[in-house]
């Protein structure tokens, strides 16, 4: 089974709905993480937690929001999803430690 | 944000040859992380460097951590049709922001069989 996983894998929506999208692993990592992934801009950090009560922005939260719900669980959320938030998220964990990230296999969003 | 240099951007070469692809910035980081991405997937992890100078292997994969703490090198010996995807490195500073990783933009390696 796989350590860290993503639900749904593929989204197809509209402009201005709300989204979630899902996020839980099974590593017992205190440390958890959303990214975007376009392509020729790399990944970008939207936002990050390092325990429950700890929820920070990255470089591009600006219409995203975040919650921690357990250790093992991160959900994203755009509220009023727009055209240009089409991209590839990811979800990546690790341990306080050695802060080596592992990713989730992704959610594909489309926004239309 | 800050970006990683990665180069080559792309490679297209012959399985059995040797691949060699690198990550260089201005920064000095003390963690140099490698991943392959194959589409429509997330970045796993290939190789984890913590110490400068450190050469690791895994399987056929070997990468180094450049002595300035400003570089580091991939090598994969003997190509497979398999080892198609994208490579990324990734760099992290300690202090403060020592969870956020800092990502080269990948090279494309292509492997004709």
């Amino acid at each position: 089974d796989a350590d860290v996983t993503q639900t749904p894998r593929n989204r197809i929506t509209k402009t201005g709905k709300r989204i979630m999208l899902e996020c839980s692993q099974t590593k017992g990592h205190d440390r958890m993480y959303w990214y975007r992934q376009d392509p020729g801009l790399g990944l970008r950090l939207i936002y990050y937690s390092f325990d429950v009560k700890d929820i920070n922005k990255g470089e591009i939260s600006d219409g995203y929001s975040v919650s921690r719900q357990a250790q093992a669980k991160f959900s994203l959320s755009l509220e009023s999803a727009i055209p240009n938030q089409t991209a590839l998220y990811f979800c990546a964990t690790s341990h306080g430690g050695t802060d080596t990230q592992y990713f989730g296999p992704g959610t594909r969003l489309t926004v239309l | 944000g800050q970006q990683l240099n990665q180069s080559p951007q792309s490679m297209f070469i012959q399985e059995g040859e040797d691949v060699s692809m690198n990550c260089t910035s201005s920064s000095i980081f003390n963690t140099w992380l490698w991943y392959k991405q194959d589409p429509g997937e997330g970045p796993v992890l290939l190789i984890a460097l913590y110490k400068a100078g450190e050469l690791t292997s895994n399987g056929r994969l070997t990468a180094q951590f450049g002595i300035t703490r400003k570089d580091s090198f991939l090598n994969i010996s003997a190509s497979i049709p398999s080892d198609v995807g994208i490579y990324f490195c990734a760099g992290r500073k300690s202090g403060g922001s020592n969870y956020k990783l800092t990502f080269g933009k990948g090279t494309l390696l292509t492997v004709n069989p």
